[in-house]
């Protein structure tokens, strides 16, 4: 069964301090990875894509990592802001997945002035 | 969010009630999808649609039924509403193009008394 495992559940840090969240995957074929980000009382939005050859992208102070031979990937926050809070969602998409991608519960970040 | 919408983003209504959701694009996107979010739970899939009268069963289908007779609306469709649909629920859409990411609605905040 595919599955996506992400930790921590919730994570508090103080504003300006970096951070690192984790996403641990079994979804086969692998096609892709994507980090959304979704702020209170909206819907989720895309930050960043993974794909089997990428090891490493980046948007703005958000960087995503890939690594597909343990099934692991990181989005590493950089200099958090107030505006970081939010819930960030690992979602993995298979070659094979009839249009539909298994879904992470999330990690709830808080960052404190 | 940008192309699509959906309606209506409040409804308080009684147990026992029928109670239709409904979901709009402007995308002509293939895939439609509609997801329920809970305190302590990620995103979970109720139903999608792979196109015009075609759709299927996620995870948490029990007690929801779903129509899509035109590619831009996919309404979701509470028989006899329970407490236990108290929820947000949010529509996205997805393209067919390769490593096509989802979008997402801005929600609906559902409270069945």
């Amino acid at each position: 069964k595919n599955q996506v495992e992400q930790s921590p559940q919730s994570l508090i840090i103080l504003e300006g301090k970096n951070c690192t969240l984790q996403c641990n995957y079994t979804v086969s074929p692998f096609s892709n990875l994507r980090w959304y980000k979704q702020d209170t009382g909206r819907g989720p939005v895309s930050l960043t894509i993974m794909t089997f050859s990428e090891n490493t992208k980046s948007n703005g102070r958000y960087t995503a990592t890939l690594d597909a031979d343990t099934k692991q990937s990181s989005l590493h926050i950089t200099a958090s802001q107030l505006s970081d809070s939010a819930s960030y969602i690992c979602v993995v998409s298979a070659e094979t997945n009839a249009g539909k991608s298994t879904f992470g519960d999330g990690t709830t970040l808080t960052v404190k002035p | 969010d940008a192309g699509i919408t959906q309606s209506p983003r409040h409804k308080v209504t009684e147990t026992g009630t029928p109670v239709t959701l409904r979901c709009h694009q402007t995308e002509n996107h293939r895939y439609m999808y509609w997801y329920r979010q809970d305190p302590g739970h990620g995103l979970r899939l109720i139903h999608y649609s792979y196109g015009v009268k075609d759709t299927d069963k996620g995870e948490v289908s029990d007690g929801y039924s779903v129509s899509r007779s035109k590619t831009e609306d996919f309404l979701l469709t509470l028989e006899s509403a329970t407490s236990s649909q108290t929820s947000v629920y949010f529509c996205a859409i997805r393209g067919t193009e390769h490593l096509g990411g989802y979008t997402f609605g801005s929600g609906t905040r559902l409270t069945v008394v």
